[in-house]
């Protein structure tokens, strides 16, 4: 079973509007803790935001929030916004405690395309 | 400037040929990571260490090989076992396993 689902495997967004990227996860673990990474087309992975399972509060980040749903197990990242630069593949991933250790379970992505 | 290196960006192999992937931080960081990522998916974990001189398997670790000997770098092998070796490649660092984790520029392999 998908463990991290992003179901949009395409956004696009005009400049300057807010756009919400999904992503639902499915743990039995009450400690858990979800994360959003940015994909450029250089490659490197850069995190953008941090959800903890015992956060009251939704994080945010400047111009990423993250709309956590606990009950739907969703873990949305919202950009307000946009800019060009946003264009790029966003992850979201799950931390976990699975055989033995903590580890991250990423999503297949979803790529985002800023219109101007 | 604190960050994670890893070098070639590229790199080319025949099939065949093992082939060490460099990873370096100087973040201080105890954890370090290696993953895949093939096109159009998300990464996979293939190993990670939490101090020197350990490390452990991740979800896919056949045909790949690690060692840590010292807290600054973790390069990974690619060995002529691995049935699909190319793809991109990242490593990452964090604090300890419960933090986020930092990730360095990446290297593409392909396999000739």
């Amino acid at each position: 079973a998908q463990k991290i689902t992003q179901t949009q495997p395409g956004m696009f967004v005009q400049e300057k509007e807010a756009v919400t990227l999904d992503c639902t996860y499915d743990t039995s673990d009450p400690s858990y803790g979800l994360f959003w990474y940015k994909q450029p087309s250089s490659g490197e992975m850069i995190f953008l935001i941090y959800q903890g399972s015992y956060d009251q509060q939704n994080a945010t980040e400047g111009r990423y929030s993250l709309n956590f749903q606990k009950a739907r197990k969703s873990a949305n990242l919202v950009i307000s916004a946009s800019q060009l630069g946003d264009s790029a593949m966003y992850f979201c991933a799950m931390r976990e405690f699975s055989g033995g250790y903590n580890k991250l379970i990423f999503g297949a992505g979803t790529r985002l395309a800023v219109h101007p | 400037d604190g960050g994670i290196t890893q070098s070639p960006k590229y790199l080319f192999r025949k099939e065949g040929q093992n082939v060490t992937l460099s990873c370096e931080q100087n973040l201080n960081h105890d954890a370090m990571y290696w993953y895949r990522q093939d096109p159009g998916q998300g990464l996979r974990l293939i190993y990670y260490s939490q101090i020197v001189n350990d490390f452990q398997k991740g979800d896919i670790a056949e045909g790949y090989s690690v060692s840590r000997e010292k807290k600054e770098s973790f390069p990974l092998t690619v060995t002529s076992a691995q049935k699909n070796p190319t793809a991109f490649y990242l490593c990452a660092s964090s604090s300890s396993l419960y933090n986020e984790q930092f990730f360095g520029p990446g290297t593409r392999l392909t396999v000739l």
